[in-house]
């Protein structure tokens, strides 16, 4: 059966600093892979996602994630947070006519 | 495009009444989506469509109803609500399906059922 899961529930990081928010995925074939991000109150906007071709995936906000297939994984990344990426991350997976999410981590930053 | 607008964006439920939230898309997308978000739980499926007409169950439909009679729009009925119903209701559309299309989602529904 397909699963997604974020290790990390909450995480708060400096602003200025790194960020890396993992996502290991379950899923017998090549997978789609996305990154969503949803602010307080707000529906889920996608940062980026992943179907063939290049490992290494750029998105918005200066965000990228890198596709692991021998460790299943698809973490996301950004050299220099802001204060602004406060929110809620969710990894997914598409399979067949369906998206599994993972249960999200969520972002604080701290000045 | 105003993209996929839901209504209303707050509601009170008393336990067994009856609702519908409205989802609409303007995109022209075929495949359209359900889901609840409780805390700590993600996500979670409720029903999809593939199309005017076509209606799937996701991983937690029992307690809902949809149709799909236009491409346009995708209801979700409630009926009996029960206080696990109390949730936050995103409907999300898509141009294709098999995953490999990005979803897009409206702002949410939070409904609470006392």
């Amino acid at each position: 059966a397909q699963s997604v899961t974020q290790p990390d529930i909450h995480i708060t990081v400096s602003e200025g600093a790194s960020l890396e928010l993992r996502c290991n995925y379950s899923y017998g074939a090549t997978p789609y892979l996305f990154w969503y991000v949803q602010s307080p109150g707000q529906g889920l906007q996608l940062l980026l996602k992943y179907f063939s071709g290049d490992t290494l995936v750029q998105g918005i906000k200066g965000f990228e994630a890198e596709f692991k297939r021998s460790q299943s994984s698809f973490n996301l990344r950004k050299p220099s947070v802001h204060w602004s990426d406060a929110a809620e991350y969710f990894c997914a997976v598409g399979a067949g006519n369906q998206f599994y999410f993972g249960t999200g981590t969520s972002l604080t930053v701290i000045p | 495009n105003a993209g996929v607008t839901q209504t209303p964006k707050f509601r009170i439920l008393k336990i067994g009444q009856s609702m519908t939230l409205q989802c609409a898309q303007d995109m022209n997308h075929n495949y359209m989506y359900w889901y609840r978000q409780d805390p700590g739980m993600g996500l979670k499926l409720i029903y999809y469509s593939v199309g005017a007409g076509i209606t799937d169950k996701g991983e937690v439909p029992n307690g809902y109803n949809v149709s799909r009679s236009t491409t346009e729009d995708f209801p979700l009925r409630l009926e009996l609500a029960a206080p696990s119903q109390t949730s936050v209701y995103f409907c999300a559309s898509s141009y294709g399906g098999h995953g490999g299309y990005e979803q897009y989602f409206g702002p949410g529904t939070r409904l609470t059922v006392t």
